[in-house]
């Protein structure tokens, strides 16, 4: 079964850091570009970074640029989310999903799978 | 990077079609045909149903389809059912080599 499970959310205050983490299953994780998808409570979803299947294409939105960074270990199919100086308008449900095509671009290709989410609350 | 512009609220009745637009401009929708649209249920992950603007995943039924016209892309779900209540975001490519959601549309069914 193809499966993204999402972890490292919780509370932190403004300022701080927190390290999300998504595990992929149930495919070749190195063959695709993967995403990081965030939704505020009660908001539309938000693109924050892609990184294509080998780290060498990586974008970011504007409102994270500089302050978050996006990895992956294709050894242990894994991508991670380093968001460091945290301010409350990161409050949300951050997604990890995989991209759908073979693109070597990180941020071409539509999203066909999505893990559950990690929530992530930034407030003092 | 403004989010793609989508009407909040699209209704319909059983077995009608509604069309849901996206707009952007030439540096995302118009130049690329890398526009995809996502169904999202309340409190679950989207659904991608739309991908390359108009090309349907397997599984997802026929009665979804995508189209683009200039700077606006489009969703039309054909046969409206009560289990296509949800809402529903576009997202587009763009020339920052970056991508971008729209503003999400609710679709109601009478």
């Amino acid at each position: 079964e193809v499966q993204l499970v999402e972890s490292g959310g919780g509370l932190v205050q403004p300022g701080r850091s927190l390290r999300l983490s998504c595990a992929a299953s149930g495919f070749t994780f190195d063959d695709y570009a993967m995403h990081w998808v965030r939704q505020a409570p009660g908001k539309g979803l938000e693109w924050v970074s892609g990184i294509s299947w080998n780290s060498g294409s990586i974008g970011y939105a504007d409102s994270v640029k500089g302050r978050f960074t996006i990895s992956r270990d294709n050894a242990k199919n894994s991508l991670y989310l380093q968001m460091n100086s945290l301010r409350a308008e990161d409050t949300a449900l951050y997604y990890c999903a995989k991209a759908f095509g073979y693109s070597t671009s990180c941020c071409v290709d539509g999203m066909d799978v999505w893990g559950q989410g990690t929530a992530v609350t930034v407030s003092s | 990077q403004s989010a793609l512009t989508q009407p909040a609220s699209v209704s319909g009745s059983p077995g009608q079609s509604i069309t849901i637009s996206c707009t952007g401009t030439s540096s995302d929708v118009g130049a690329y045909n890398y526009v995809s649209w996502y169904q999202q249920r309340p409190g679950k992950a989207p659904k991608l149903m739309i991908y390359e603007v108009y090309n349907r995943p397997s599984g997802v039924s026929n009665r979804f389809s995508g189209s683009r016209s200039g700077d606006t892309a489009s969703l039309t779900i054909s046969g409206l059912q009560a289990e296509d209540e949800a809402d529903y975001y576009c997202s587009s490519y763009t020339s920052s080599s970056t991508l971008v959601f729209g503003t999400g549309t609710k679709v109601a069914v009478l």
